[in-house]
């Protein structure tokens, strides 16, 4: 059975420039989660999406934005780049989305903004 | 107000040792699930153990359990016999409702780094 997939693995954009990251959850997978990982602020909570619908937002500013397909693939799109973007984005998936329900994570997209 | 707390940045533990990494919890909820994932230097962030906070049992996978203490918050990590492959950062994550949203989050510690001697 394949895991979490991202893609790509890593991406080097320049400020202002937008970027799409893409997340393929394990298959049965409904549900998919977007965390940043940064040095300073470690890992933070970006969005949750069940079914096609945003369940849940983290405390980002709009120039986060994301969405989920009917076949549960996940992208997440940031606009207008700034240098604090720069991070590992990870991309999680769990079977269900409650809370008793494990999430196994892609090896994650590391964006670097120059 | 820090959600989860692991208190210990860095941990050094000798091969074939076993080594407790701490981790509390604040929630109000009743209904939660703690994780515990590790972390090597590729990124990938790998889970190894979950505990509901219904379960009255202990969790344990393999050489991992983890000491549930609901009335302190507290969700430990044990590793018994420490392989040099265990060098890694672990997290501690809880995963609850949000009532306001109807959806679930899932919020992590600071982690802890885990270094294992030969």
């Amino acid at each position: 059975k394949a895991g979490v997939t991202q893609t790509p693995r890593y991406l080097i954009k320049t400020r202002g420039q937008q970027v799409t990251l893409s997340c393929s959850p394990i298959s049965g997978h409904r549900s998919v989660s977007w965390y940043q990982q940064t040095p300073g602020q470690g890992l933070q909570f970006l969005f949750e999406y069940f079914s096609e619908t945003q369940r849940n937002k983290g405390n980002f500013p709009g120039r986060f934005s994301g969405r989920q397909f009917s076949n549960s693939r996940s992208e997440m799109n940031v606009s207008t780049l700034e240098l604090g973007d720069s991070a590992l984005y990870l991309c999680a998936s769990s079977l269900e989305g409650q809370a008793y329900t494990e999430a196994f994570f892609g090896q994650g997209t590391r964006l670097t903004v120059v | 107000a820090q959600k989860i707390t692991q208190t210990q940045p860095g941990m050094f533990v000798q091969e074939k040792e076993a080594v407790t990494l701490d981790c509390t919890y604040d929630t109000s909820d009743q209904s939660y699930g703690l994780f515990w994932y590790k972390q090597p230097s590729s990124g990938e962030m790998i889970f190894l153990i979950y505990q509901g906070s219904y379960d009255e049992q202990n969790a344990t996978e393999g050489r991992y359990s983890l000491n549930f203490q609901k009335a302190r918050k507290s969700a430990n990590l044990v590793i018994s016999a420490s392989q040099l492959g265990d060098s890694a950062m672990y997290f501690c994550a809880m995963r609850e409702a949000d009532l306001n949203t109807g959806g679930f989050k899932t919020i992590f510690g600071a982690g802890t780094r885990l270094f294992v001697k030969a």
